[in-house]
Formats: structure tokens, sequence, C-alpha cells
């Protein structure tokens, strides 16, 4: 079936360093890839996100980079801040299917 | 004005009883979800509805059971509640197959005693 690896777990980097996270998945007919942001006790809400046919999208600190051809998608955060830590899910939508497979999430914790 | 609302926020409940969270929706979707996130944070789907079919995730047991009266609401009614069922519970909505817009509501803490 359809599946996404979200690495790393759990990533702890200092005030202004920059923050990468990494996800794999497994349908090459893919198109669609979001990228969740859960803060404690709150609901996913979604931050970024890419579309197939585009390579990369920046907004403001934060981006999202698509690799078709090795089937990976990675989300960039500079100059972190510690409003910046929370669990970040990664998403895809199949090319099969409009409900969306989640990866298990990072644990950002940015140390002022 | 929220957009995906779910009632209640909070739930402790003792084993064996049979309890239902609400949600509704005021964004026009047509396909509403059910997550269940556990301790680890995953996010599991449950279900998936909108006016045309159910999809139902086959490792989710048959004492969860989706309801919806309309297109705006997708209830989840939960039979002889288990102290595994304790998790975070999050509807969702989307507009079309392209997933547009696609929103969580705040969630339902559900603690079986």
């Amino acid at each position: 079936g359809e599946n996404v690896e979200q690495h790393p777990s759990t990533l702890s980097v200092q005030e202004g360093d920059s923050a990468v996270i990494k996800c794999t998945y497994s349908d090459s007919a893919s198109n669609y890839f979001p990228w969740y942001k859960q803060e404690l006790g709150k609901r996913p809400q979604l931050i970024i996100d890419i579309r197939s046919n585009v390579g990369e999208k920046k907004d403001q600190r934060i981006a999202v980079t698509l690799n078709k051809t090795a089937k990976h998608f990675s989300l960039h955060i500079t100059e972190t801040q510690p409003e910046d830590s929370a669990v970040y899910f990664c998403a895809f939508i199949g090319g099969g299917s409009y409900i969306p497979t989640f990866g298990r999430g990072t644990s950002l914790i940015v140390h002022p | 004005d929220t957009a995906v609302s779910q009632t209640p926020k909070y739930l402790v409940t003792q084993m064996g009883n049979d309890k239902s969270i609400k949600c509704e929706q005021n964004l026009g979707h047509d396909t509403m979800y059910w997550y269940k996130q556990d301790s680890k944070k995953f996010l599991k789907i449950m279900f998936s509805y909108n006016n045309k079919e159910l999809i139902i995730n086959e490792t989710v047991p048959n004492r969860f059971s989706p309801k919806s009266p309309d297109k705006a609401h997708l209830n989840l009614h939960i039979n002889s509640l288990e102290l595994g069922d304790s998790a975070v519970y999050f509807c969702a909505s989307s507009r079309g197959q392209n997933n547009r817009g696609y929103t969580f509501g705040s969630g339902t803490r559900l603690t079986v005693v």
C-alpha cells in the first residue's frame, strides 16, 4: 500500500539554526505534498504545500523541495525560533486516492 | 466562526460505555474524515466520507461507526469503549478530490477509565 517515511523523529536545534525534515514516499503517481505543524495541544495546521509540477516553494523562513525522481520531499526551516517548536507532519496524496497519507511526525525542539 | 468544530473537546468515560463525538464544518466542503492520534502522535485515518462513498480503514474496529446526517456533519459513534480507545480524535474536511483546503478540527481528547 501507499507509504511515507519521515525522518528524523526528533530534531533538536539551537535558535537561529536551520532545521530539515525529510520524507520519502512510495507512490510515483503522487501529485500533492502538504506539510502540517501541530503545536502542543492544538490541531495540525497546513503551513506549506507543493504540487508535483514544482520543484521548490518558499514562504518566508520555510521552504519545501520535491525530488520526484528520488521520490522524496523535504521541509526546510531557516533561522529557527522557539515558537517553531512543534510536531511537523509530511503527507502526500497518491494518484489513486484523495485521502492523504501522513508521516509519523517529527518533534522539533528549538532551544533559546 | 470556527471552520471545523468538534464537540466535546474533552470526554472522560468508563469502559463499556457508548459515546459520540460530533463534527461540523461550515466551509462548504464535500468530504469529511476522522483521524485517531495516539500518544506517539501518529495520525491514523479511520474514515473518509463524502456524499458518494464511505471509505473505512479496515483496521478500525466495528465498534466505531461514522454517521453523516448531511454534508456539513460527520459524527463518530463508539460502542463498548475500551481503554485502548483513549486518544485524541480529529475530524477534518476538504473540498473535492484534490484535497483543496484540507482543514482539521480542534480535536477531542477521549479518556477511557
